[in-house]
């Protein structure tokens, strides 16, 4: 079975920190990667998307970056933070067979 | 524009009952549909899906049903109980492209003992 790890667990951070927030997907060979963020009391949106190690697609600009360093692993990050990057940030996988996402235990961020 | 509405907040049901959870959408590319629930702090769980070349789905007391000329889906939920308790999020995705997964904004349902 595919297991989908997301750290850290919750994260409070200063303005003009850097972030590094982690997936890793087990069980599953070279899965289509999503990073989602969700502002409090908004609607769920994805950021970046990947689908082979090496490459990944933005798809919102929120002055954030992803990578995709190996074929199970999947990396949010910025140098400097900002006040409305907080939020709750999600990893998902898509099971090509039938197209269903799952989605992580996600990282709930706090930037102060 | 919000490419995948939901339109009611909130909903209240009694216990028995069935819910009905509404969501509409604008691309007519979107080709696969579905229901989420969420529970506050958690992240969302796939409770059903449907592709467009079916206009309904059941899953026990899950059923999902699929208008693609007025571009609507609905998840109705049958013999409703207090742990069905939850937010409840709407999703589509076009298959040509890069399946990006939208999701509407949810609607709060409360099954009421």
């Amino acid at each position: 079975a595919q297991t989908i790890h997301q750290w850290p667990v919750a994260e409070i951070k200063a303005v003009g920190s850097p972030l590094s927030l982690g997936c890793t997907i087990k069980g599953k060979s070279s899965p289509n990667l999503y990073w989602y963020w969700q502002a409090t009391g908004g609607t769920l949106q994805q950021l970046f998307y990947s689908i082979t190690v090496g490459q990944v697609e933005s798809v919102v600009q929120l002055n954030l970056s992803a990578s995709r360093p190996k074929d199970d692993q999947f990396i949010l990050s910025t140098e400097k933070l900002l006040l409305s990057h907080s939020g709750f940030y999600l990893c998902a996988w898509r099971d090509r067979a039938n197209s269903d996402y799952t989605f992580g235990s996600g990282t709930r961020l706090l930037v102060i | 524009g919000q490419q995948v509405k939901q339109s009611s907040p909130s909903l209240t049901v009694q216990e028995g009952g069935i819910s009905i959870l509404n969501c509409d959408y604008e691309n007519d590319m979107f080709d696969y549909f579905a229901w989420y629930k969420k529970y506050p702090d958690n992240s969302p769980t796939l409770l059903i899906s449907v592709r467009s070349n079916v206009d309904k789905r059941e899953d026990g007391r899950l059923t999902v049903f699929l208008n693609k000329s007025g571009k609507h889906f609905s998840l109705h939920i049958t013999a409703s109980q207090p742990e069905d308790t939850a937010v409840y999020l709407c999703a589509a995705a076009a298959s040509s492209g890069s399946w990006q997964l939208i999701f509407g904004s949810g609607t709060q349902l409360t099954v009421m003992p």
